[in-house]
């Protein structure tokens, strides 16, 4: 069974600028989770998806925002970039249950300049 | 609200030697209790699970027990290798995941 994949592997970008990172999670896993990773604030979670709509939220402005396909699909958005958007991105695929594991892709690591 | 508190590391062992990564949590209800792992330049993989009290979740030599009377999930392994060498993440699930801060071990040969 293939893993979680997340495209690009790595981006750059511009202060300023918006970027659109996304998620294929594992075949018949409906919920996508996305999460920041940073050496100050570890790991934090961003939103997750289940069927389509979003479950659940975190923390975080409204620049960040993602959506999820009927493929189970999913892309992040993040729009006028700061400094401090660069981080790792990671996203996670579980299937419906609330208690059960989340496997994780590579992740995207997003430089912003 | 949830959370996990993990020992502060880096920790740092000869090979061979017993390992232990400390971690409490706080939660209401009866989470899901999870170790995972991050090589450098990777995500994150499950290291092991467990789902209820006294639940006991092992996986490549490494054993955590899930206790809820001391809402503790302590990372264990008897005999580590340069190879452990990564951040662990101890983490519980309700809902959303909630990770503890990392553990990185360095194991020297």
């Amino acid at each position: 069974k293939a893993g979680v994949t997340q495209t690009p592997r790595y981006l750059i970008k511009t202060r300023g600028q918006q970027v659109t990172l996304s998620c294929s999670p594992i075949s018949g896993h409906r919920s996508v989770s996305w999460y920041q990773q940073t050496p100050g604030q570890g790991l934090q979670f961003l939103f997750e998806y289940f069927s389509e709509t979003q479950r659940n939220k975190g923390n975080f402005p409204g620049r960040f925002s993602g959506r999820q396909f009927s493929n189970s699909r999913s892309e992040m958005n993040v729009s006028t970039l700061e400094l401090g958007d660069s981080a790792l991105y990671l996203c996670a695929s579980a299937n419906r249950d609330l208690n059960s594991p989340l496997h994780f892709g590579n992740g995207t690591r997003l430089t912003v300049t | 609200g949830n959370s996990v508190t993990q020992m502060e590391g880096p920790v740092t062992l000869s090979e061979e030697a017993f390992l232990t990564i400390n971690c409490t949590y706080t939660a209401t209800g009866y989470p899901s209790l999870f170790w995972y792992v991050q090589y450098p330049g990777e995500g994150l993989q499950l290291l092991l699970k467990a789902t209820k009290a006294d639940d006991k979740g092992s996986n490549k030599g490494f054993e955590a027990t899930y206790r809820k009377e001391t809402t503790s999930f302590h990372l264990e392994k008897g005999s580590v290798q340069v190879s452990d060498s990564a951040v662990y993440f101890c983490a519980l699930r309700g809902g959303k995941l909630i990770f503890g801060q990392g553990t990185t071990l360095q194991v020297k040969p």
